[in-house]
């Protein structure tokens, strides 16, 4: 079994829509959760953290379930800039940062 | 620095070659990740360093692969006898030590990448 999994996609959704991933970790030690995105030949960057209560910056949401070990992430409103690969990383204290192999998220207006 | 850099941002080598990368991190980040990515592929990580001493580099492919960090700064990742396989992105990431005001301890910044080419 794969450390974090996720379904790798493509998404193909219209500007406007709205757009849900999953994510699910397979060790229950994990203490750390993020999001990051990452264009196209670009290197990954930080979308945002995820905490136990959940959290929101504008049109993203974010959400952990440790009962059933899984991550998401919401994207309201998309935008063509929205476009790119998103991916879930965890870790537990002391250990290095396990990536997802990525979602993939296409916007077309 | 104001972020990581890496170096070479491309090599292209021939089969057999020993290649080194190296990563200079933020200022001040003691957390040192080395990752690669195959494309179309996810990160893979390699190995990890606190400091100059590495964790865990449980991820590290083979025996070709080593990697050091000095002075709790700079990193060069090492492959020797370089396979058509070992072509890939090399990303570099550094995070701030826990504790730190303002947090961020596992947050990473990565640089852009040395893409290795072996033919």
């Amino acid at each position: 079994r794969k450390e974090v999994e996720q379904d790798p996609g493509p998404f193909n959704v219209p500007e406007g829509a709205t757009v849900a991933f999953n994510c699910t970790y397979s060790n229950s030690a994990s203490q750390s959760f993020f999001w990051y995105r990452q264009d196209c030949r670009k290197e990954p960057k930080l979308l945002m953290s995820v905490y136990s209560s959940g959290n929101e910056d504008g049109r993203f949401t974010a959400q952990l379930n440790r009962a059933s070990q899984y991550i998401s992430l919401l994207i309201r409103d998309s935008k063509l800039s929205d476009s790119a690969t998103y991916l879930c990383v965890v870790n537990q204290a002391g250990t290095a940062l396990i990536f997802g192999k990525g979602t993939t998220l296409s916007v077309s207006s | 620095g104001a972020g990581v850099s890496q170096s070479p941002s491309n090599k292209v080598t021939e089969k057999g070659k020993d290649v080194e990368l190296r990563c200079d991190p933020i200022s001040g980040h003691t957390a040192l990740y080395w990752y690669r990515q195959s494309l179309g592929q996810g990160l893979e990580f390699l190995i990890y360093f606190q400091g100059n001493s590495a964790p865990d580099k449980s991820g590290l492919p083979s025996d070709r692969f080593s990697a050091e960090r000095t002075g709790g700064s700079v990193s060069t990742l090492t492959i020797q006898r370089t396979q058509q396989e070992d072509s890939a992105v090399y990303l570099c990431a550094s995070s701030k030590p826990p504790g730190q005001v303002g947090g961020g301890a596992n947050v990473l910044t990565f640089g852009a990448g040395s893409r290795l080419t072996v033919l």
